[in-house]
């Protein structure tokens, strides 16, 4: 079963321009989710989108959009890039919440290996 | 909103001894805590996770024990070896896909 592909692996962009991030999640898994890595603040959660609709959202500027396909791939797009949009980004996807008697269970997330962006 | 505390940032230890992280939350509603290990250029990748319905969980060198009532779950990693040595995080979440996660912890093991 192949894993999450994250497109490209490295990416140097300039001041200004903007940037489009792809990530294919595990087959049969609908739920994406972006988060922004970098050394001073960790993992930030960006948006979650499910069925092609963006179900949750960061804090983070309007700047930051994403989107999801109907096969379920899904990309992000930086616009107006700044110096502090350096960072690794991560994609995860997941299955389904499990509702139980006891209530929602989130299921696993399957990380795939980011993408490195590079503002200069 | 849910925050997560994890300590220590910084973990070495000699090969062979236990390393212990431990991590605090705040949302008593949360019911999900996994626990990831990202090695370097690398994604982070569960290791193990437990859930509120139990009180810990062991998977051969690794285990995870959940104080509900202290809000605050532990990854216990005994025999540690060199391939250990990568950034640890946990996280905690309550069925909304949004996971809230801990600073990580950089584990060091040295042979």
């Amino acid at each position: 079963k192949a894993g999450v592909t994250q497109t490209p692996r490295y990416l140097i962009k300039t001041r200004g321009q903007q940037v489009t991030l792809s990530c294919s999640p595990i087959s049969g898994h609908r739920s994406v989710s972006w988060y922004q890595q970098t050394p001073g603040q960790g993992l930030q959660f960006l948006f979650e989108y499910f069925s092609e609709t963006q179900r949750n959202k960061g804090n983070f500027p309007g700047r930051f959009s994403g989107r999801q396909f109907s096969n379920s791939r899904s990309e992000m797009n930086v616009s107006t890039l700044e110096l502090g949009d350096s960072a690794l980004y991560l994609c995860a996807s997941s299955l389904e919440i499990v509702k139980t008697t006891r209530g929602l269970w989130d299921t696993e997330a399957f990380f795939g290996q980011g993408t490195r962006l590079t503002v200069v | 909103g849910e925050n997560v505390e994890q300590h220590p940032s910084t973990l070495s230890v000699q090969e062979g001894d236990s390393a212990v992280i431990k991590c605090t939350y705040s949302d008593s509603a949360s019911n999900y805590f996994p626990w990831y290990k990202q090695e370097l250029g690398k994604g982070p990748q569960l290791i193990i996770d437990i859930r509120s319905n139990v009180g810990e969980k062991k998977d051969q060198r690794i285990a995870v024990t959940l104080n509900k009532t202290a809000k605050h779950f532990s990854l216990h990693i005994t025999e540690t070896q060199p391939e250990d040595s990568a950034v640890y995080f946990c996280a905690a979440s309550r069925g909304s896909y949004i996971p809230t996660f801990g600073r990580g912890t950089s584990l060091i093991v040295h042979p």
